[in-house]
């Protein structure tokens, strides 16, 4: 079944850490997306790429990178991870039957806390 | 900030009720999504309706948009405890980003 999957769920990690959140669709889509979200539930756009080796950054400012090596793989990497990336982290992919045309289909999120 | 708003913030009705959720936008859209948030959990897209449509249905779902406006509306009929969960608008402006608005918390009571 086409899906989008997200690892780990839950992640508690120690200051200054390198993590590496996972993102890996089976759709063949072009677009994904990295969202963090508040605990007051807005969603905040970080990264996207639009295919193999395109990556921007989105409009929040993050200190996390991102790769697209493979259309179906798009990691999150934190070099040092601080309590401000406490956050959820949810990764989106999209298709592309014209502007608009298609929604996100979201992964299950990662729960990440800096401590 | 491009990004919508969905009043109420929270909503809390009795099974069986219908559940009316807003949405407010800044600007000229191509189209708007509703998605669906359980606890802890992704999106779920549920339904799109386009700058040229002025109502959507999927269901139990009735979505309207009134670009003149700039709101859009989401109806659930006759919610179950199921129901419950946070729902998001997004708007699909130019280029290929959406745009999530603030959210509304919906439970149902059984």
């Amino acid at each position: 079944e086409a899906d989008i999957y997200q690892t780990p769920r839950y992640l508690v990690i120690g200051t200054g850490k390198k993590i590496t959140l996972e993102c890996s669709q089976t759709m063949g889509h072009d677009k994904m997306y990295w969202y963090q979200q508040d605990p007051g539930m807005e969603l905040h756009l970080i990264h996207y790429s639009y295919g193999v080796n395109s990556t921007e950054k989105g409009d929040l400012s993050s200190e996390s990178t991102v790769s697209r090596i493979r259309t179906e793989h798009f990691p999150l990497t934190l070099e040092s991870a601080r309590p401000s990336h406490t956050s959820q982290y949810l990764c989106a992919s999209r298709g592309d039957r014209g502007w608009g045309a298609d929604g996100y289909t979201f992964g299950s999120g990662t729960r990440l806390t800096v401590v | 900030s491009q990004q919508g708003e969905e009043d109420p913030q929270a909503l809390s009705i009795q099974e069986g009720e219908n559940a009316t959720m807003n949405c407010s936008y800044k600007t000229s859209i191509n189209n708007l999504q509703w998605y669906r948030q359980n606890s802890g959990r992704g999106l779920v897209h549920l339904i799109l309706i386009r700058s040229n449509e002025r109502e959507k249905h999927s269901g139990r779902l009735r979505v309207t948009l009134d670009t003149s406006k700039k709101s859009s509306s989401l109806l659930i009929t006759a919610s179950r405890a199921a129901d419950t969960a946070s729902y998001f608008c997004a708007t699909a402006e130019t280029g290929n980003q959406f745009y999530f608005g603030t959210g509304t918390s919906l439970t149902v009571i059984p």
